[in-house]
């Protein structure tokens, strides 16, 4: 088993451009999630899904979109990519019910 | 508000005890969580405390105090590679946890 897997690794982008970032998990979970980490604040939730077919805000939402493709794909859109969101951004799973979440490797982003 | 604090930098020497503490205020409690990151890396989970008392696994002990809305991180034996940050978490309702902002541990020989 694979985990849970995130594309891209590294991104650069211009202030305003688009892109979308991929997560998936083959470990059969109902819930998915995307932090962010940035220096010194921890891990913020950004979007949550509790189950396919739905979606979640969580603590920093504005400038972010998500879509629950499936059960095992949730992915993350910046349609307008700002230099504060600049960060690390972590996909994460678990069982619903349970608290064991398990973390992608994480996507670096840049916007310049 | 929601809110967790652990202590931003720990420090200690190969083969002694430390304890990293986490006090929370959430609207909600369902249990208190632990997550070991090392640099650059993913977060893993250490353990978890739903009800009030230690959690021992191998060298790593977390416990829980429900009435005082704290718990702690125990870890013995400190080795090299526990060098990492560390974060307390904690699901306050559905299923989202929150974390604090981390508590980076050094280990020196």
């Amino acid at each position: 088993n694979a985990g849970v897997t995130q594309t891209p690794k590294f991104q650069v982008l211009k202030t305003g451009q688009s892109m979308t970032l991929q997560c998936a998990q083959d470990m059969n979970h109902n819930s998915m999630y995307w932090y962010r980490q940035d220096p010194g604040m921890g891990l913020r939730l950004i979007y949550y899904s509790a189950s396919e077919g739905t979606t979640d805000k969580g603590e920093v939402p504005n400038g972010y979109n998500v879509s629950r493709l499936n059960k095992r794909e949730f992915s993350l859109r910046l349609e307008s990519a700002a230099p504060s969101q600049t960060s690390v951004y972590f996909c994460a799973s678990n069982q619903r019910g349970t608290d064991t979440q398990y973390f992608g490797p994480g996507t670096r982003l840049t916007v310049l | 508000g929601q809110s967790l604090e652990q202590p931003s930098e720990v420090t200690a020497v190969e083969g002694a005890i430390v304890q990293i503490n986490c006090t929370y205020q959430t609207s909600g409690f369902y249990g208190l969580s632990w997550y070991q990151q090392h640099d650059g890396g993913a977060p893993t989970f250490l353990s978890y405390n739903a009800l009030d008392g230690l959690e021992e696994t191998g060298r790593f002990s977390s416990f829980l105090s429900r009435s005082d809305s704290y718990g702690y991180l125990l870890l013995q034996e400190l080795q090299m590679k526990d060098s990492a940050s560390y974060f307390c978490a904690v699901r306050d309702r559905g299923t989202a946890l929150i974390f604090g902002k981390g508590t980076t541990l050094s280990v020196s020989s």
